[in-house]
């Protein structure tokens, strides 16, 4: 899977939004763009993916740009529950087999009350 | 639906003790996974399962063994653990993908935290 480089950490304030910047310059063009979280004491949780446009489900959405070579993740309205650490991952599309799920570091997004 | 619960949630063992871990998935998915969370450090594949009856090894297999005898469930076994196989481990399950231009999305459970004395 290609690489992919994330703040470290990021401070939000409660009921604000949250933009998680993603920087991916080496995307193939098969990349899907994943994001997972993980809460503290708890599994990773699948957030939101795409290929090229624009996603939304009930959890966030997602910004691709044009290019592909970045993304932002949008937490609408941060809750204290949204406090984890993100990840963004690159999955090539693929036919067939399992496959290891690769986190990096992350960004770890503090919510302020 | 559940999705992936996995017991025990803590579990404390002496050196060279054995104990299985059990992962269960309400999804009907093909795939099924085993990582390990050590401080510091990303997930580890230590086995995973394409289906019933099916295991294959990861990247941190030694010491652990695996069975997948129901597809619902898929076991994770230490025979003799040691102090290095303290750590969390995370069940994950995923569908199957079979096509080009398509992605799958791995689904973990909550975590069993193990120490080994």
């Amino acid at each position: 899977d290609a690489k992919t480089t994330q703040p470290n950490s990021m401070e939000s304030n409660e009921e604000e939004p949250v933009h998680l910047p993603c920087n991916h310059s080496t995307i193939s063009g098969t990349d899907y763009i994943h994001w997972y979280r993980q809460l503290p004491s708890q599994g990773p949780e699948y957030v939101i993916h795409g290929l090229t446009s624009n996603v939304n489900n009930r959890m966030a959405s997602l910004a691709i740009a044009e290019d592909r070579k970045s993304s932002t993740l949008i937490l609408h309205r941060a809750t204290l529950r949204d406090a984890a650490v993100y990840y963004c991952i690159l999955r090539e599309s693929f036919s067939g087999s399992a496959r290891q799920l690769t986190f990096g570091s992350g960004t770890q997004l503090t919510v302020l009350p | 639906n559940a999705g992936v619960t996995q017991t025990p949630k803590f579990r404390v063992l002496k050196t060279g003790q054995s104990m299985t871990l059990l992962c269960a998935q309400d999804m009907n998915h093909e795939y099924m996974y085993w990582y390990r969370q050590d401080p510091g450090m990303g997930l580890r594949l230590i086995h995973y399962s394409v289906g019933e009856g099916t295991t294959a090894k990861g990247e941190v297999p030694d010491g652990y063994n695996v069975s997948r005898l129901k597809k619902q469930n898929f076991l994770l076994g230490l025979e003799s653990a040691a102090p290095s196989q303290t750590s969390v481990y995370f069940c994950a399950s995923s569908y199957k993908v079979a096509g080009v231009f398509l992605t799958d999305t791995q689904y973990f459970g909550p975590g069993t935290r193990l120490t080994v004395l």
